[in-house]
């Protein structure tokens, strides 16, 4: 089935220690999206690639950064995590931008700082 | 800024029942869209239902409708004969409508966890 796809599903990183999240997606979707989810608290888009034009987030701080080296693939390299930066990272995809058009998550990636 | 707020924490019932999740929202636009999406345990977040704001009939999928008021800003999810599949995670969410196809991503608000009782 087309999907998108989240690995790893956990990851441990230490504080300070650079660790990349990935996502894959087999619906040939133009966006890809990367949110926060921390515990109890709302997603919080982090940035998004429409094709290859990136778009940051305001408030996205700079520790975060993303690469999408073609339509398929997207990662979320966190340069020095903090205990902060403990959560759930969501990808999602959709064929445009815009709310006519539906976006499909992926199961996430729960990160754990130690 | 947009902003969204669901206001139960956790709510449950029991299997069959009707339940209704608030969701309130604060915006200066005039145009956008509302969506209430689902996040069963340890699965990946689905779309339950859209509103496109410049349309005044509420949109139902099958058992679930929403009641949209713009005016309150306002956008509840009602579940009818709720079952046992409908426990999850339920977030509002809110986007900008933006015909040049500039909209970012979704506003979500911090969910409500639904529990449905046997």
């Amino acid at each position: 089935d087309a999907m998108v796809i989240q690995n790893p599903r956990y990851q441990v990183t230490q504080f300070g220690k650079p660790v990349t999240l990935s996502c894959s997606q087999t619906l040939n979707h133009n966006v890809m999206y990367w949110y926060q989810q921390k515990s109890s608290q709302a997603p919080k888009l982090l940035f998004h690639y429409y094709d290859k034009d990136f778009n940051n987030e305001a408030d996205t701080p700079d520790n975060f950064q993303s690469r999408r080296p073609n339509t398929s693939f997207c990662f979320l390299d966190i340069r020095s995590p903090g205990l902060g930066d403990a959560a759930m990272y969501l990808c999602a995809t959709s064929p445009s931008r815009g709310g006519f058009y539906e976006q499909y998550f992926g199961p996430g990636t729960r990160l754990t700082v130690t | 800024a947009q902003t969204v707020t669901q206001s139960q924490p956790e709510m449950s019932v029991q299997e069959a029942e009707t339940v209704t999740l608030s969701c309130t929202y604060d915006t200066s636009e005039n145009n956008y869209y509302l969506f209430w999406y689902k996040q069963p345990p340890s699965r990946q977040m689905i779309l339950v239902i859209r509103q496109e704001a410049y349309k005044q009939q509420n949109a139902t999928e099958n058992r679930f409708s929403v009641n949209f008021q713009k005016a309150a800003k306002s956008f509840s999810l009602k579940i009818s004969d709720s079952q046992l599949g409908d426990t999850a995670m339920y977030f509002c969410a809110f986007m900008i409508w933006d015909s040049g196809g500039g909209a970012d991503g979704l506003t979500f608000g911090k969910g409500t966890h639904l529990i449905i009782q046997p």
